[in-house]
């Protein structure tokens, strides 16, 4: 079992939609992370938070909009996607600032725009 | 630019074999080199990290090689098993401590 729990496991939506994906650890990281990822490819870097900010946005199109209410929570606020925003959507967190410390990984959104 | 490549791009043994999946990044500006495991339609569990001091990782059949100057790592398997097919990534965490990654190794063991 993932110590990172994601939710929902799979969303299908219109490009009209508006949905939220959440993310949650309770093993008291304080660095938290968007990546999306595509079939058969490595996941890409979306967003980082470091101690509830902001601290890296990887020229994401406006429509991902993500938030960090607390130190357990990550969550990303999705509006007017496109169908080439179907893909995996995985959250990972990890210890600010320890490079002796791995990235956790969820086990992933499966994201599908009609 | 930090670029890190995996060979094979697959790779498939019969159950039982030693096997090494390679690594290389451009760059050895890094704090430290990560192995993950990634089941199909699954995350990424974190298998091995070295941290750029290090030379190896084990972990029960499983050791990870770093040679920081060459620019290259080799995840070691020992008595591969059918439970051990998944895809296999290396990143690294560069200057900006973001990780950068492989494109992954596709292994399959046959029973």
């Amino acid at each position: 079992d993932t110590e990172v729990t994601q939710t929902p496991k799979h969303l299908v939506m219109g490009m009209t939609n508006k949905k939220s994906l959440k993310c949650e650890q309770h093993m008291g990281h304080r660095a938290m992370y968007w990546y999306k990822q595509k079939a058969k490819k490595p996941p890409e870097l979306m967003f980082v938070y470091s101690y509830e900010k902001l601290s890296i946005n990887e020229s994401v199109p406006s429509r991902f909009s993500p938030e960090c209410p607390n130190s357990s929570l990550l969550n990303l606020h999705l509006h007017a996607l496109q169908p080439e925003d179907s893909a995996l959507y995985l959250c990972a967190s990890s210890q600010a600032g320890q490079s002796n410390q791995p990235q956790h990984f969820g086990d992933g959104t499966r994201l599908s725009i009609l | 630019k930090q670029e890190v490549t995996q060979i094979p791009a697959a790779l498939s043994v019969p159950e039982g074999e030693n096997l090494v999946l390679n690594c290389s990044f451009t760059d050895s500006a890094i704090y430290n080199l990560q192995w993950f495991r990634q089941d199909p339609g699954k995350g990424l569990t974190s298998l091995l990290l070295i941290q750029s001091s290090q030379r190896e990782q084990t972990s029960g059949r499983l050791n990870a090689s770093l040679d920081k100057s060459s620019g290259r790592s080799t995840l070691y398997i020992a008595a591969s098993q059918p439970g051990d097919s998944a895809t296999y990534l290396c990143a690294v965490l560069d200057s900006n401590y973001q990780l950068i990654w492989g494109a992954g190794t596709k292994l399959i063991i046959k029973p």
